[in-house]
């Protein structure tokens, strides 16, 4: 089963400025299989990014995806208000199990 | 409107039994990958269950031999059969769709529910 490790567990940030989440894999991710995801409070998650850096449907592009291998990292270049919440990676490949990582939590300074 | 509605969740007592439902509309269950993600409180997500196209099914190591996922094509719904229910199966259960995205078959979890809680409790 492949582990994946966010970093950091949470950051604080202030609207405006730049935030850069990082996702590790405990062995090779193909590209096409790892998507990441926002889980406003309260709230189911929402797809951000498939296949490592394309949006989906209605996500601003302030918020890209890049990385390959074992490494793979979400940049929302300017902070919303309304981008702080949890964010979680995923691989998810031709086969389960479909494993996210622990979440990083972008707080608001 | 593409829309899954969870139900069935509630207090139950470890040992006991519970079904969930996702009612889906604006697409056919039969034509995407269909799973079950839960989230103990304050916790991250956890992958539990997917119902390929075909019919395969596979579960996470923490629930196999538990839990049965299913789907009713007539009524475009998906289950998850709980049976044997433990403290830590406590948690939000959403489902959500898989879809496939460009040539390159980019798997990802486009559409969930909203989640129905189940509490695993004496």
């Amino acid at each position: 089963e492949i582990v994946l490790t966010q970093s950091p567990g949470s950051l604080s940030l202030s609207p405006g400025e730049r935030a850069t989440l990082s996702c590790k894999a405990s062995q090779s991710v193909s590209t096409s299989y790892l998507a990441w995801y926002q889980q406003r409070v309260g709230q189911a998650p929402r797809l951000l990014i498939y296949g490592t850096s394309s949006r989906a449907t209605g996500i601003p592009d302030r918020f890209s995806g890049s990385g390959s291998g074992t490494d793979f990292t979400l940049t929302i270049s300017r902070l919303e208000p309304e981008d702080f919440a949890v964010y979680y990676c995923q691989q998810h490949g031709s086969s389960p199990p479909y494993t996210f990582g622990q979440g990083t939590k972008l707080e608001m300074k | 409107e593409v829309q899954m509605v969870e139900s069935g969740g509630g207090l139950i007592q470890p040992g006991k039994s519970l079904r969930l439902s996702c009612a889906v509309s604006g697409f056919d269950i039969n034509a995407n990958f269909m799973n079950w993600v839960r989230q103990a409180p304050g916790k991250g997500l956890e992958w539990v269950s997917v119902l390929y196209r075909g019919g395969k099914t596979y579960y996470a190591d923490s629930v196999k031999g538990r839990f049965t996922i299913s789907r009713d094509t007539s009524i475009n719904t998906l289950y998850l059969d709980m049976t044997a229910l433990r403290v830590e199966d406590t948690g939000v259960y959403y489902c959500a769709r898989t879809n496939t995205f460009g040539p390159d078959y980019h798997y990802a979890m486009d559409v969930w529910g909203q989640g129905t809680a189940v509490t695993v409790s004496s």
